[in-house]
């Protein structure tokens, strides 16, 4: 039972640089989801997706791109990372509206 | 705006004794779901429990149970016979059901420290 995996689980990387997250689900959950976790903001949604080739914007979406080709990854990737996009970074899914979320381990992004 | 308000950042609570979290949230919704998510030190987060807002009754699992209030708004969550690995960042959220944005809304989260 592999379920949500999610890599890097570290990353640093330079101003300006583009960066991918990779999440993969082996479910085939329906909705999947990117929070970026940060002191003092609790969990904020950055990008979900409701189903393969449907995605929206969150609260915070602004120098991000996500894709879902396939139901079981939803990559997100920031174009050209900046200082204030250092944090940590989950991805989640769900079968469906009602159930909680399960999440990946995270991955801790540093933008130096 | 929707939003989940968990007003203490931190507590403290002795080994064995019970302590209560609070989160009050705002939605013009009608009908939503309510969870508890636990996040240790490992930075796992964890589902702790699970309320359907439709159902009166109060959730439980096992040492953890919450106080539903949905006129007030109110979801506390209380942990009894506290123990050393209950000490956590404890997050409120909360996922509407309609529309296409059936998505999770989260509290800034409660760190709950626990001492022998």
């Amino acid at each position: 039972d592999a379920g949500i995996t999610q890599s890097p689980r570290y990353k640093i990387t330079e101003t300006g640089r583009q960066v991918t997250l990779m999440c993969h689900q082996t479910w085939s959950h329906s909705y999947m989801f990117w929070y970026r976790q940060d002191l003092g903001h609790g969990l904020r949604l950055i990008y979900y997706s409701a189903a393969a080739d449907i995605t929206d914007k969150g609260e915070v979406p602004d120098g991000y791109v996500v894709s879902r080709s396939k139901t079981e990854n939803f990559p997100l990737t920031l174009e050209s990372a900046t200082r204030s996009q250092t944090s940590v970074y989950f991805c989640a899914s769900s079968l469906n509206r009602g159930d909680g979320y399960t999440f990946g381990s995270g991955t801790r992004l540093t933008v130096v | 705006a929707q939003t989940v308000t968990q007003s203490q950042p931190e507590m403290s609570v002795q080994e064995a004794e019970t302590v209560t979290l609070s989160c009050t949230y705002d939605t013009s919704e009608s009908d939503y779901y309510l969870f508890w998510y636990k996040q240790p030190p490992s930075r796992q987060m964890i589902l702790v429990i699970r309320q359907e807002a439709y159902k009166q009754q109060n959730a439980t699992e096992n040492r953890f149970s919450v106080n539903f209030q949905k006129a007030a708004k109110s979801f506390s969550l209380k942990i009894s016979d506290s123990q050393l690995g209950d000490a956590a960042m404890y997050f409120c959220a909360y996922r509407i059901l309609t529309g296409t944005a059936s998505k999770l809304t989260f509290g800034t989260g409660t760190r709950l420290q626990v001492t022998l």
